[in-house]
């Protein structure tokens, strides 16, 4: 139990283009999802925390503008990177806690080029 | 913000050697996790600590949490090439929320 999938595992686009990432909790009801960007030999960076129903809370140095998060329902939120450019190629990974527990169970992870 | 420091960076072993990582921290943590991250993928949860002291053990993993609440090790006994990855600790910070160590890269010469 307790998988979280996210799609695409990998996309590649042109600069100034949006590109959208699902994330969803497969066997159970998420309130809250995380989304984390991880550069390359770094650690994982909290971006944001994703509330079902609710605008998310995002970490200082963030653009909320840029990164849309949507969690419209208990299990599905989606990153939306708008007007993407190359430095924000990463790897982006996403957190679902279940309604009843504390623990985040992680998705396989989003890579996105941006060219 | 609170910020948990991991030792060693890197870690380059034979196979069948055993593997000791440690996190510190400034402050207190009540709970600590160790993940393991593989290339291209997610952290995946090792193992959880919630009490000072405890010593807990999952495989040939075993981690203890420090007895000052400041810190945390792990240990691989008897590693194996798919023991090649990130090995990272977290603990709580806020609500639900995770801070990361910067993660322990292990590789495993065969």
């Amino acid at each position: 139990g307790a998988v979280v999938s996210q799609h695409p595992s990998r996309v590649i686009c042109k600069s100034g283009t949006s590109v959208k990432i699902e994330c969803r909790s497969l066997d159970f009801q998420a309130t809250t999802m995380f989304w984390y960007r991880q550069f390359p030999k770094q650690s994982l960076m909290l971006m944001a925390t994703s509330n079902e129903g609710s605008k998310a809370t995002y970490e200082q140095g963030v653009e909320k503008d840029k990164f849309l998060i949507n969690h419209a329902s208990l299990t599905l939120s989606t990153l939306t990177v708008t007007s993407a450019h190359p430095e924000d190629s990463s790897f982006y990974i996403c957190s679902a806690v279940a309604a009843s527990s504390e623990t985040q169970y992680f998705g396989p992870g989003t890579r996105l080029l941006v060219l | 913000g609170q910020q948990l420091n991991q030792s060693p960076q890197s870690m380059f072993i034979q196979e069948g050697e055993d593997v000791s990582m440690n996190c510190t921290s400034s402050s207190i943590f009540n709970t600590w996790l160790w993940y393991k991250q593989d290339p291209g993928e997610g952290p995946v949860l090792l193992i959880a600590l919630y009490k000072a002291g405890e010593l807990t053990s999952n495989g040939r993993l075993t981690a203890q949490f420090g007895i000052t609440r400041k810190d945390s090790f792990l240990n691989i006994s008897a590693s194996i090439p798919s023991d090649v990855g990130i090995y990272f600790c977290a603990g709580p910070q806020g609500a639900q929320k995770l801070v990361f160590g910067q993660g322990t890269r292990l590789t495993i010469n065969p």
